[in-house]
């Protein structure tokens, strides 16, 4: 597609259970981010792949979020054992991964844990 | 590590001119950017700024730079109500992992 492309737009979960949320960034870009925003707090970084090189983890807030990178494309940001304070709009980008780049963003997975 | 301030709301009159502030702590950054959110969409860029510039101007948009400051300053001239949404200031440094910090965005207000 011309955009990046995420899924689901909306989750809907309870407490405990595992969520996958999807992002097929832009045909071509290196870079991949995944970004997380919660009402009134901004975007807080929770991942960064480039290219073929390991991925940095640094913003991800505890072990139970993962991400994955298949095939320098599509990538899949994972929840496990979800809590509430897990709500919020996560954000996926990707850019052509130079330094000086601009950030394309997808319309966001809004993820509500009940 | 990195942070960047932005108030959180700007309410302005349709024709007047906007202006939203950022102040930003690295002084390494090389990029700086603003962002347009509108409602239920991703981020936007709406335009950026390099850090050895004090000015740019893009049709109604003005981005002033103090880097002594670490200030940067979005000016909407003739600010419209297409305009209302969220402005994120988010800065990057080139060299390494490239990774933008961004503030808490500003949500502007333009009502008739």
């Amino acid at each position: 597609g011309a955009g990046v492309s995420q899924s689901p737009s909306n989750k809907v979960t309870e407490k405990g259970k595992d969520v996958e949320l999807r992002c097929d960034p832009i045909s071509g870009h290196t870079a991949l981010y995944w970004y997380r925003q919660s009402l009134g707090q901004g975007l807080e970084f929770l991942i960064y792949f480039q290219g073929n090189s390991a991925p940095d983890k640094s913003g991800l807030p505890s072990d139970r979020f993962s991400a994955e990178r298949t095939g320098g494309s599509v990538s899949t940001l994972t929840i496990q054992r979800t809590q509430q304070e897990d709500s919020a709009v996560y954000l996926c980008a990707s850019s052509l991964g130079k330094n000086t780049g601009e950030l394309f963003f997808g319309e966001g997975s809004r993820l509500t844990v009940l | 590590g990195e942070d960047v301030e932005q108030s959180l709301f700007l309410s302005v009159r349709e024709g007047d001119s906007s202006v939203i502030n950022c102040t930003y702590t690295d002084s390494s950054s090389t990029y700086l950017y603003w962002y347009k959110q509108e409602p239920g969409a991703g981020l936007q860029l709406l335009t950026y700024i390099f850090s050895n510039m004090d000015m740019k101007q893009d049709q109604r948009l003005t981005v002033l730079l103090n880097k002594k400051d670490k200030h940067l300053s979005l000016r909407i001239a003739d600010t419209q109500t297409g305009d209302s949404a969220i402005y994120f200031c988010a800065e990057g440094t080139s060299g390494g992992s490239y990774i933008p910090t961004f503030g808490r965005g500003t949500s502007l207000i333009v009502h008739p």
